[in-house]
């Protein structure tokens, strides 16, 4: 069955550093999703990316879809502590069972 | 109602117990799914509802996990006779439309221990 895998699996950093987490599916995707969840939260819908190559910003963070609409990317460019939680990608592919990645989980020290 | 509602939050169970976990998905929505989230992990398919009909249940761990929909709205995920593994958090989640890559809401989940 379809795979996705993130990395990874954690990350520090320092208030103002940059951050990126990857994903990776084992098959062609219809769209990817992401999605932040806060410690003891539940997943919150960020974005959806759906055509190749596509690029989305939302304020400090830019997410890629990649050509071959099997990897996509999430950059945040200066964190703050209050992006804290674990960043999943969610592929699509073409059904309605969205496969989660392992997720990244971001801290942030002040 | 302004979100996804999922009762209880919070379940101990003795193991062998059988519990049953409530999704009120946000009025409206067609499409229901139910994840199953363990520790550390990130959230696994279990069911999928549009409207009454349970379109694709292939992420059931076994037949001990049954979930149902009748009036397309309210769902119920029933596990019977728990067993240590199935200690996790259930997450329902709805969506508006069928059509893939919609926005999917979820729940605050059902933090289901099992002892």
């Amino acid at each position: 069955g379809q795979q996705v895998m993130q990395i990874p699996q954690y990350q520090h950093v320092q208030e103002g550093e940059d951050f990126t987490t990857y994903c990776n599916s084992s098959t062609t995707l219809s769209n990817i999703q992401w999605y932040k969840q806060r410690p003891g939260g539940h997943p919150v819908f960020l974005i959806q990316l759906v055509k190749s190559g596509e690029v989305k910003k939302q304020k400090r963070l830019t997410f890629q879809f990649g050509e071959a609409k099997k990897n996509s990317s999430l950059h945040i460019t200066a964190t703050q502590t209050t992006d804290v939680g674990t960043y999943f990608c969610a592929g699509n592919n073409a059904g309605n069972m969205l496969t989660f990645g392992g997720g990244t989980r971001l801290m942030v020290k002040p | 109602g302004a979100g996804v509602s999922q009762s209880p939050r919070y379940k101990v169970a003795k193991r062998g117990q059988d519990v049953a976990l409530r999704c009120d998905p946000i009025s409206g929505h067609v499409s229901l799914f139910w994840y199953q989230q363990a520790l550390g992990q990130g959230p696994e398919f279990l069911t999928y509802f549009q409207n009454e009909a349970q379109l694709d249940k292939s992420g059931l761990p076994s037949d001990r996990f049954f979930a149902e929909r009748p009036e397309g709205s309210v769902s119920t995920l029933k596990i019977q006779r728990t067993q240590q593994e199935d200690s996790a958090v259930y997450l329902c989640a709805s969506s508006l439309v069928s059509d893939s890559g919609n926005t999917i809401y979820f729940g605050e989940g059902s933090w289901l221990t099992v002892v």
